[in-house]
């Protein structure tokens, strides 16, 4: 296990197509979380997973924004008619759920999707 | 709405100099902070959280609540430390971590 995966690292696409990312949590985690990051600015929470429950959702997560856990594993972010102002870097974070201890609770950071729509 | 904010977009430092990063969060119960920091070309990864109350790389912060700050300190700057250094809470209701804008830190020679 080496870590948190996104993939793909970088995407370009004009804008209106649709872009998927995926995410690999770490394999015990069970907390999954997307944020979203722009340049000069610190990372927005977009929405998190519970296994496969989605328990949160930001306002910043548009209609046009669905992300998905099916099976508590992976998870998917689709972004859908993309806009130039959803260029970004698109980090992915798991965390395991139990008693505060070193590791319980603390967010592990993928490298992140950059996403830039022409 | 949960707020933490980094007043200082970039701090310069000579290396060997204290350097002290300022954090203050919006009062909501009995939150809790952290540190994250990213190195080039690296990921973000946790530097400190204050229920452990340790210090990492030299690295130490206190939670005063009555002021609502949460500020990083160091007394003597190494170069290795040039970094984005994010601040970040996690409110008693939720789970998510609201972040702040970020503070670069370089430490000159």
């Amino acid at each position: 296990d080496t870590g948190v995966s996104q993939d793909p690292r970088h995407k370009i696409t004009k804008r209106g197509q649709n872009v998927t990312f995926r995410c690999d949590p770490i394999s015990e985690h069970n907390r999954l979380y997307w944020y979203r990051q722009t340049l000069g600015q610190g990372p927005e929470f977009l929405t998190y997973f519970q296994n496969e429950a989605q328990l949160e959702k930001s306002r910043l997560l548009s209609d046009r924004f669905s992300a998905e856990r099916p099976k508590g594993s992976f998870s998917t972010l689709e972004i859908q008619r993309t806009e130039q102002g959803d260029s970004a870097m698109y980090l992915c974070a798991s965390s395991f759920l139990g008693r505060e201890s070193r590791g319980a609770n603390v967010l592990t950071f993928g490298a992140g999707s950059r996403l830039t729509v022409l | 709405a949960q707020r933490v904010t980094q007043p200082e977009k970039l701090l310069s430092v000579f290396k060997g100099a204290p350097v002290e990063l300022k954090c203050n969060y919006s009062y909501s119960g009995s939150p809790e902070l952290f540190w994250y920091v990213q190195y080039s070309r690296q990921r973000l990864q946790l530097l400190l959280r204050h229920i452990s109350r340790e210090s990492i790389k030299g690295f130490t912060a206190d939670l005063n609540k009555g002021e609502t700050s949460f500020h990083l300190k160091k007394p003597f700057a190494q170069e290795e430390d040039s970094a984005m250094y994010y601040c970040a809470r996690r409110g008693a209701a939720g789970n998510k971590l609201t972040f702040g804008g970020g503070t670069r830190v370089l430490v000159k020679p």
